[in-house]
C-alpha cells in the first residue's frame, strides 16, 4: 500500500537555525498537510496545501513557517529561525480530497531545538 | 466550529478486558468522525471512520465505534484487549460542507497490563 514518507526521522538544531522537513505524499493525493505534536499534547493543525498554494493555516503557522511543493513529489516545511518551543513531532499527511476521506500520515520528524 | 474532547488522557486495562475510549464531538453540521491509532515511533493510522451510513462502525484489529447523535459521542470499544493494542488513540472530526481539515482530540494512551 502506498505510504507517506518523511525525512529525516529526527532532526536536532540550534535555536535560530533554519530547518527544512521533507515529505513525499502519496502520489495521487491532492491535499497535503502539516501537523505538529508537542510532547504530551494534542495533534495540532499547522497548514493545508492544495493546487500549489496554502488553502488554510492555523495561528501557529506564523511568518517563521513556510511550505513548498518544489517538484511533483516533495512537500516541505521550512522553519526560518527555530525557537525552543518549536521542538515537537511534525507529521505530514495527504488525502485524496473528499471531506470524508481519512488522512494518511507519515511517521513524523522529531525536531529538537537546543 | 468543530471540536473533539477525549475523556481521559490514560486508560489502563488488563489483557482480555473490555476497552472503552471516550470521544465527544461538537459540530454545527453532520460530522464525519475518525479514530486513529499511533504506535510508538510511528505516524497515525486510520482505525475506522463514520460517514453517515451505519451508526456502528467496525474497524481494524477488532475495534468498533458507535455514533450516538443524541449524546454527541463516538466512543471506541474492543471486547478483549491484547498487549499489542497498547498505543495512543486519537479521535478526529471533520464537517460535511467544511474544509478538508479534521480536528483532532488530545489523544488517549491505552495501557494494557498482562
Amino acid at each position: 500500500e502506498p505510504e507517506v514518507t518523511q525525512t529525516p526521522s529526527h532532526q536536532v538544531t540550534q535555536m535560530g537555525q533554519e530547518v527544512i522537513l521533507r515529505c513525499v505524499p502519496i502520489s495521487n493525493h491532492l491535499y497535503f498537510y502539516w501537523y505538529r505534536q508537542i510532547l504530551g499534547q494534542k495533534v495540532e493543525f499547522l497548514v493545508s496545501f492544495y493546487n500549489n498554494e496554502i488553502s488554510e493555516k492555523s495561528e501557529i503557522f506564523d511568518d517563521q513557517f513556510s511550505v513548498e511543493r518544489p517538484d511533483g513529489s516533495n512537500f516541505t516545511l521550512k522553519i526560518r529561525s527555530t525557537k525552543l518551543e518549536d521542538s515537537a513531532m511534525y507529521f505530514c499527511a495527504s488525502t485524496s480530497g473528499t471531506v470524508n476521506s481519512p488522512l494518511h500520515f507519515g511517521n513524523g520528524t522529531r525536531l529538537t531545538v537546543t | 466550529a468543530q471540536s473533539v474532547t477525549q475523556l481521559g488522557s490514560h486508560v489502563s486495562v488488563s489483557e482480555g478486558a473490555l476497552v472503552l475510549l471516550r470521544c465527544n464531538y461538537s459540530s454545527s453540521v453532520p460530522p464525519y468522525l475518525f479514530w486513529y491509532v499511533q504506535y510508538p515511533n510511528q505516524g497515525l493510522q486510520l482505525l475506522l471512520k463514520y460517514t453517515s451510513a451505519a451508526t456502528l462502525v467496525k474497524g481494524i484489529n477488532g475495534f468498533e465505534a458507535e455514533f450516538k447523535k443524541s449524546e454527541t459521542s463516538f466512543h471506541l470499544t474492543k471486547p478483549s484487549a491484547h498487549m499489542s493494542d497498547a498505543a495512543e488513540y486519537f479521535c478526529a472530526v471533520s464537517e460535511e460542507g467544511g474544509s478538508y481539515i479534521p480536528t483532532f482530540g488530545r489523544g488517549t494512551s491505552l495501557i494494557v497490563h498482562p
